[in-house]
């Protein structure tokens, strides 16, 4: 099993509508997780972090983490086409990140 | 959070050769990072860059191959030693941001890397 692990899409969704990305990953005492927007051709820019089971508001974007199954999601309202992007889920490992490969997500107008 | 730099931002290379890629970032950080992108795939982390210290190379990634300096907690450098094509990639340096957000991890803009 992969340490950090998402469906890689695309995903595409209509503007307006809410985009649903999620992500598990393998060790249980991970404590710390990130999500991460990358557009094509830059580098990743950090939208949410979460560190305690429940939901995190930011925005647009919640981030909801359940330590007891291992997932980390993060919703995305009101979706734009600016939205386009890969969405990189990271969780702290030994004092590195540990990246997924990213879900493309696509919004379309 | 921290601002982070690097040049060159792009450079095409000939086999054989090498690259030294410079980062800097606007503040004093604990930890340093080298991570390779190569096209449609994720971050591969290549290896922590450790101030006054070797640094510590990942599985698969070698200090002959990609020697890293840290000679001070703002400034790093990644060189890609006898390049081939497969080390066409973005490499990306990153820092971990201090006070409030010191567990959070920052991207410089990247360094993409054509090796003919």
């Amino acid at each position: 099993q992969k340490e950090v692990e998402q469906n890689s899409g695309p995903l595409s969704v209509p503007e307006g509508a809410i985009a649903s990305l999620n992500c598990t990953y393998s060790d249980r005492v991970s404590q710390s997780f990130f999500w991460y927007r990358q557009y094509s051709g830059k580098s990743p820019e950090l939208i949410m972090s979460i560190y305690s089971n429940g939901d995190k508001e930011d925005g647009r974007f919640t981030a909801q983490l359940n330590k007891a199954s291992q997932y980390v999601s993060l919703l995305i309202r009101d979706s734009q086409p600016s939205d386009s992007a890969t969405y990189l889920c990271a969780v702290l490992k030994g004092g590195n990140l540990i990246f997924g490969k990213g879900t493309k997500l696509s919004v379309k107008p | 959070s921290a601002v982070i730099s690097q040049k060159p931002s792009r450079d095409i290379c000939q086999r054989g050769t090498s690259l030294t890629i410079q980062c800097q970032v606007d503040s004093q950080v604990t930890m340093m990072f080298w991570y390779r992108q190569q096209p449609g795939q994720s971050l591969t982390l290549i290896a922590t860059a450790n101030q006054g210290s070797e640094a510590t190379y990942e599985s698969g990634f070698v200090i002959d191959k990609f020697p890293i300096s840290r000679p001070n907690l703002t400034f790093s450098t990644l060189t890609v030693s006898n390049m081939s094509p497969e080390d066409s990639s973005i490499y990306l340096c990153s820092a971990l941001g201090g006070g409030r957000a010191r567990e959070t991890q920052y991207f410089g803009p990247g360094t993409r890397l054509l090796v003919l």
